[in-house]
């Protein structure tokens, strides 16, 4: 069974600073691995989808690289805002994903 | 943009009742997901369905059941709603197989079983 875990559970960074949130997979075998950001109290919103034979992804100050034999993700977020306080989940699998419990990221003013 | 529905942002239901949440998507995907999400768990799949008249039991199934009688729609019930089910619940939807399918969320029904 596909296990997904992000460490650490909660971080705080002053705006400005660069973001580096990783995630690590038990499974290598997966069709894709998948960034989401969640706001308080809403859902999951896609940021970014690495497929399994990417090794990253790019949208914007948002850049997602994939390693499958480590069993790795990482999504850096460049230059971050308050407005980038959220949780940030990453998920992997096949057509059934697999979760991490998320990044809590608050970036103070 | 792919648009999924959850037909109640916020629900009170009472220890017994039978509880519907309805979830709606308007992109023809075959695939459709309800989660649970609880502080300290995260997201656990209760139930997905990969076309209509079809479902299979995700990781937490008991105390739930689905419905997917139409591919636009799917249907989480709680039979006898308790406490315990007192929760966030998202519905997702995707495309099956693709490894460039995304998935996607509805905005999420926060239950609450007094």
């Amino acid at each position: 069974k596909q296990e997904v875990t992000q460490i650490p559970a909660a971080l705080s960074v002053p705006e400005g600073e660069n973001l580096v949130l990783n995630c690590s997979f038990t499974d290598s075998a997966i069709y894709n691995l998948q960034w989401f950001r969640q706001d308080p109290g809403k859902g999951l919103t896609s940021l970014l989808l690495i497929q399994s034979s990417q090794r990253e992804q790019t949208s914007g100050r948002l850049n997602a690289s994939l390693d499958k034999s480590s069993g790795r993700s990482t999504l850096y977020i460049a230059a971050s805002q308050p407005g980038d306080s959220a949780t940030y989940l990453c998920a992997a699998g096949n057509n059934r994903l697999a979760f991490g419990k998320g990044n809590q990221v608050v970036v103070i003013p | 943009d792919v648009k999924v529905t959850q037909s109640s942002r916020y629900l009170v239901k009472r220890t017994g009742e039978k509880v519907f949440l309805e979830c709606v998507q308007d992109m023809d995907h075959e695939n459709m997901f309800w989660y649970r999400q609880d502080p300290g768990l995260g997201l656990r799949l209760i139930y997905f369905s990969y076309d209509v008249k079809m479902k299979e039991k995700g990781d937490i199934p008991e105390g739930y059941s689905v419905s997917r009688e139409k591919k636009e729609r799917f249907s989480l019930i709680l039979e006898s709603a308790s406490t315990n089910q007192t929760s966030m619940y998202l519905c997702a939807s995707s495309r099956p197989g693709a490894s460039s399918e995304k998935l996607f969320f509805g905005s999420g029904t926060q239950l609450s079983v007094l």
